[in-house]
């Protein structure tokens, strides 16, 4: 479909693995949002790329997350030395101008 | 204070009711006003956006209090397909940083 995909959609590791989450954008969408989502919260922005630049990262917790889109199109978002409390579904988003479509998440879980 | 507050509900209500709920925002420069609909175990999909004049989608309006920095959802004649959570979403002035609200849970029953 045209929709926002998410890989992979289900990822269990253990604490202190390193984790890559990817995002691929409705085509032609410049702008890229990365949210996590934990039970019975609503979506927590981290960070919003705008082409291939991070606009504004201040919702990633700590330097343990990053995320990249080289190309101004697939978004990976990783993390390093997973915790327990990492655990979550991680949702992308992209717009364009300004309607957020939803990917359907990576639930992401931290044994 | 959260920077977007919703009630959390549950709201219970029959077929055919009205419901409202209403979403608090802390920043005052907030430009831009949303509200989505979340099934469970599913991505946030974009129900209506939110504008100063306020605005209507078949049941579903949506209104904008800047003053009292609230924004509102009123569902008309609800059906059960409505049950749902529903987050406010407001984008801080001047850039596109987006803030949820925690949800309010709707079940509409027959």
């Amino acid at each position: 479909g045209a929709g926002v995909s998410q890989t992979p959609s289900n990822k269990v590791t253990e604490k202190g693995k390193y984790v890559e989450l990817r995002c691929d954008p409705i085509s032609g969408h410049t702008a890229l949002y990365w949210y996590r989502q934990s039970l019975g919260q609503g979506p927590e922005f981290l960070i919003y790329f705008q082409g291939t630049g991070a606009a504004d990262d201040s919702g990633l917790p700590n330097d343990r997350f990053f995320a990249v889109r080289p190309e101004g199109s697939v978004s990976t978002l990783k993390i390093q030395r997973t915790e327990r409390g990492d655990s979550a579904v991680y949702l992308c988003a992209s717009s364009a101008p300004s309607q957020q479509f939803f990917g359907p998440g990576t639930r992401l879980t931290v044994l | 204070r959260k920077e977007v507050e919703q009630d959390p509900g549950p709201f219970n209500v029959p077929e055919g009711a009205t419901v409202a709920f209403n979403c608090t925002y802390s920043n005052s420069a907030s430009q831009s006003f949303f509200w989505y609909r979340q099934d469970c175990r599913k991505e946030p999909k974009l129900l209506m956006s939110v504008y100063s004049s306020g605005n209507e989608d078949g049941r579903f309006t949506a209104q904008l209090n800047r003053a009292s920095q609230y924004i509102s959802l009123l569902i008309r004649d609800s059906k059960l397909s409505d049950s749902a959570t529903y987050l406010c979403a407001v984008n801080e002035g001047g850039g596109f940083k987006t803030i949820f609200g925690a949800g309010t849970r709707l079940f509409v029953k027959a």
